[in-house]
């Protein structure tokens, strides 16, 4: 079973929906949780991070966790094309970061 | 501020040859980490060097080894290269190895191996 599992889509919106994206996890050492947005033939940047359990709200994106069931989310709101990516979650456990494999994200005008 | 660059962009190797990848880290970082992403998955850690040391290490074999340079830019070598090792190969940059959320990545090297 891998650390963490995330849904890989691909997943098709119309412009303006709601997504949610989400991934589980198994290692209770994970102290912070990262999505990161990846654009084709780029590297990933850093979206939002959070450290507890809530909610965190940047503008049209909202991450999400729940520690007791080891699950985080991200929701985008009036989504546009230009969030079409890939979105990765990622947790930190002392130093590294262990990544979900990704969900591809197309939002369509 | 400049941010996290990588070199060479894309290569192409043959199965056994030996191949060094190149990455400066985001001025004032002190560590850096190297993670491979295969096509359609997650990026995988590699290692991570921490002021020229290496602190920490994934599931990778030995052939797979780095350096970091007192400016703190860094190598990652990669020794009698597998079909497998095809990947993109990404470096991220942080300011301190012991709270390590911030990550810079870089562009990424592409590494295709015939």
């Amino acid at each position: 079973q891998k650390e963490v599992e995330q849904d890989p889509g691909p997943l098709s919106v119309p412009e303006g929906a709601i997504v949610s994206l989400n991934c589980t996890y198994s290692n209770s050492a994970f102290q912070y949780f990262m999505w990161y947005r990846q654009y084709s033939r780029k590297g990933p940047e850093l979206l939002m991070y959070t450290y507890s359990s809530g909610n965190k709200e940047d503008g049209r994106f909202t991450a999400q966790v729940d520690k007791s069931s080891k699950y985080i989310s991200l929701f985008i709101r009036d989504s546009q094309p230009s969030d079409s990516a890939t979105y990765l979650c990622a947790m930190n456990g002392s130093g590294k970061l262990t990544f979900g494999q990704g969900t591809i994200l197309t939002v369509h005008p | 501020e400049t941010g996290v660059t990588q070199s060479p962009t894309h290569l192409i190797k043959t199965r056994g040859q030996q191949v060094t990848l190149r990455c400066s880290s985001q001025s004032g970082h002190n560590t850096v980490s190297w993670y491979q992403q295969a096509l359609g998955q997650g990026p995988q850690f590699i290692f991570q060097y921490y002021r020229e040391e290496e602190n920490g290490r994934g599931n990778f074999p030995p052939r797979f080894s780095g350096l970091q340079f007192p400016n703190y830019s860094s190598e990652l070598n990669v020794n009698a290269l597998e079909l497998d090792d095809s990947a993109l190969y990404l470096c991220a940059s942080s300011e301190t190895s012991l709270v390590a959320f911030e990550q810079f990545f870089g562009p990424g090297t592409r590494l295709t191996v015939l």
